[in-house]
């Protein structure tokens, strides 16, 4: 059973700070790795999908990882604004024939950038 | 291009009554998945429909069922509601074909904040 942690639960930074989150999981047949953004009482926005045969993906100021083997992804923001604040979550979809639709989260990083 | 459209935004219930939820995919999209979220157990899969067949369900009591129609729209049901089927009910949607599930990823709605009193 696939699962998916992040770390860590909650950061802090100054604005212009670049910053690290991390993602694991437990399973490493995925067919990709996808980073979200949840602002409070909203839906999810996808911000990058890192398809199992690939290493990163860039987009604008956001970089992410994929390390299949040691089952970590890191989304890495390059000095953070206060828009940037929200939830940011990782979601895996694994591999097989079962997995239609199945996307299995973290538990999410809360992202707080002050002026 | 207009985006996945939920309906209702807001809803409160009582205990033992039962909910339909409404979603509208993304023009072109096939398939529709709906997740519940919480505070303690965060983001669930509930269950996948893709022509109106259900190709993946995750594990939840049978209360929580589901249908897909012809246009892809789609709609979930939770019968017998309890306080703890308080939570934001998501649904998400995409073109669903097997063989892109590599690249493709899901487009999601506001959800549907469902309170049990």
């Amino acid at each position: 059973k696939q699962e998916v942690t992040q770390i860590p639960a909650a950061l802090s930074v100054p604005e212009g700070e670049n910053l690290v989150l991390n993602c694991s999981f437990t399973d490493s047949a995925i067919y990709n790795l996808q980073w979200f953004r949840q602002d409070p009482g909203k839906g999810l926005t996808s911000l990058l999908l890192i398809q199992s045969s690939q290493r990163e993906q860039t987009s604008g100021r956001l970089n992410a990882s994929l390390d299949k083997s040691s089952g970590r992804s890191t989304l890495y923001i390059a000095a953070s604004q206060p828009g940037d604040s929200a939830t940011y979550l990782c979601a895996a979809l694994n591999a097989g024939g079962t997995s239609y639709g199945k996307l299995t989260f973290g538990q999410g990083t809360i992202l707080t950038v002050h002026p | 291009k207009a985006g996945v459209t939920q309906t209702p935004r807001y809803l409160i219930k009582t205990r033992g009554q039962q909910v339909t939820l409404s979603c509208s995919p993304i023009s072109g999209h096939r398939s529709v998945s709906w997740y519940q979220q919480t505070p303690g157990q965060g983001l669930q899969f509930l269950f996948e429909y893709f022509s109106e067949t259900q190709r993946n369900k995750g594990n939840f009591p049978g209360r929580f069922s589901g249908r897909q129609f012809s246009n892809s729209r789609s709609e979930m049901n939770v019968s017998t509601l309890e306080l703890g089927d308080s939570a934001l009910y998501l649904c998400a949607s995409s073109f669903g074909l097997a063989g892109a599930r590599t690249q493709e990823t899901q487009y999601f709605g506001p959800g549907t904040r469902l309170l049990v009193l």
